[in-house]
């Protein structure tokens, strides 16, 4: 089952570094949406692209950035580590050319630990 | 997109059927109720989508009232397998299916016992 694939799947990472998150979509989906979900939360809505663009944001800094390749793959970066940086962050993907909504498709997540 | 309240945690036996409630007071005319299931260290999973009345699947049915000011999830029988967080969304389907953002609130612990 070609699901979605995100790697690696834990990260440990100082204060003030840079991370890049990788994320490849579930085969037929063209658009991917990152979330970061904190211990005891439910997962909120960094952004999401289509078609190699950012298409909608949600109330994150700057420092948080992403890219999506032509073949519909992903990657989040988060520059100047913080220690609330720390969480799992989740990719989604969707497709728009479905008739019907079958839901988001979630990978199992990057632990991001910031020490 | 239209704010919900849940339980913040349930329990039950294995067996039983469990029925979680959802209340959505400001829902849109084009907006659909969504359920996932989460497990730890995982993505949360699409359980089932509805508009209107009652809808089931293979896992779960999801009841509507006619106002839609609330929506209940109904998982039957339900195992130790169970035992997840359940979190209901609700959001205008003709961008969820492309691609609007979901939001999730702190969603409803179910925990399953012998």
């Amino acid at each position: 089952d070609a699901g979605v694939t995100q790697s690696p799947t834990h990260l440990i990472k100082t204060r003030g570094q840079q991370v890049t998150l990788r994320c490849s979509p579930k085969s037929g989906h063209d658009t991917v949406s990152w979330y970061q979900q904190a211990l005891g939360q439910g997962p909120q809505f960094i952004f999401q692209y289509y078609e190699e663009e950012e298409r909608q944001r949600g109330n994150f800094p700057d420092r948080f950035s992403g890219h999506q390749f032509p073949n519909y793959s992903s990657e989040l970066n988060v520059n100047a580590l913080l220690l609330g940086d720390s969480a799992l962050y989740l990719c989604a993907s969707s497709s728009t050319r479905d008739s019907f909504n079958y839901g988001y498709t979630f990978g199992s997540g990057t632990r991001l630990t910031v020490v | 997109l239209a704010k919900t309240t849940q339980p913040v945690s349930m329990d039950s036996y294995e067996g039983q059927e469990v029925n979680i409630t959802c209340s959505h007071n400001n829902i849109a005319t084009n907006d659909y109720i969504t359920w996932y299931q989460q497990f730890p260290s995982q993505g949360p999973r699409f359980i089932i989508q509805g508009y209107k009345t009652k809808v089931t699947n293979e896992v779960a049915s999801l009841f509507i009232p006619a106002d839609r000011k609330s929506s209940t999830l109904s998982l039957p029988r339900v195992s130790l397998s169970d035992t997840a967080v359940y979190y209901c969304l609700v959001g205008d389907e003709r961008l969820t299916g492309g691609g609007n953002k979901l939001t999730f609130g702190t969603g409803t612990q179910l925990k399953v016992e012998l």
